[in-house]
């Protein structure tokens, strides 16, 4: 398999429940993404991933948990979720060098609808 | 710090008539320039990329950019729009972080 490979593709949880959304990257690349697109929004970034280390937290509420066991793999825990975070979540995966960042590549996205 | 705008949440053209996006940027230092493609209830793909060199850049389905430094732009043009082209497109900017700083996007919406 190639590329970004997201699982599941639709999700609907309860306010109570937890889940988990997972990423995997077969491109060989050291820095990984979780992004939220909601509608009539621009995309958000929330959590970079570069050499397993999150580099980046951008004020993300607590309800949602990163996880990056290692450099092909993404994880997002999630728990206690309200219906505003219903949205479509991008894992993104891309190569980092010295001083440029090469393009990111997608997965498909997951669909996540909060009851 | 680095920034995108695009200009026009939405633009609607006439099948086979010529597609502009419109897209300006600004970026401290040398930028890599980046034009994606999300079709519904799917990731972003992308269309082409500015690195160095040549700065018109072709892309895939035929679309192509051209960077222009002066203007600080990267447009987005396509000779001939095709019903299978309406989606939304994401310009990005990337320019030595590990972030992408995209701008809101357009929607393109073709009219038969």
């Amino acid at each position: 398999e190639t590329g970004v490979t997201q699982t599941p593709r639709h999700l609907v949880m309860g306010m109570t429940n937890k889940k988990s959304l997972k990423c995997e990257q077969h491109l060989g690349h050291n820095a990984m993404y979780w992004y939220k697109q909601s509608a009539k929004k621009p995309l958000e970034l929330m959590f970079v991933y570069n050499f397993k280390e999150q580099t980046e937290n951008n004020s993300v509420p607590s309800r949602f948990s990163p996880e990056c066991p290692n450099s092909s793999h993404l994880f997002l825990h999630l728990h206690t979720l309200q219906p505003e975070d219903s949205a479509l979540y991008l894992c993104a995966s891309s190569q980092v060098g010295v001083r440029m960042n090469t393009e990111a590549f997608f997965g498909q996205g997951t669909r996540l609808t909060v009851v | 710090a680095q920034s995108v705008t695009q200009l026009g949440s939405h633009v609607s053209v006439s099948e086979g008539a010529l597609v502009l996006l419109r897209c300006n940027y600004s970026s401290s230092v040398p930028p890599y320039l980046f034009w994606y493609v999300q079709y519904p209830n799917q990731g972003l793909q992308l269309l082409l990329k500015y690195t160095t060199g040549a700065t018109l850049v072709k892309g895939i389905n035929g679309f192509e950019a051209e960077f222009k430094k002066s203007e600080t732009s990267f447009h987005l043009t396509k000779p001939s729009a095709h019903m299978s082209d309406a989606a939304e497109y994401f310009c990005a900017v990337s320019a030595g972080n590990y972030q992408l700083i995209w701008g809101a996007g357009t929607k393109l919406i073709i009219k038969p």
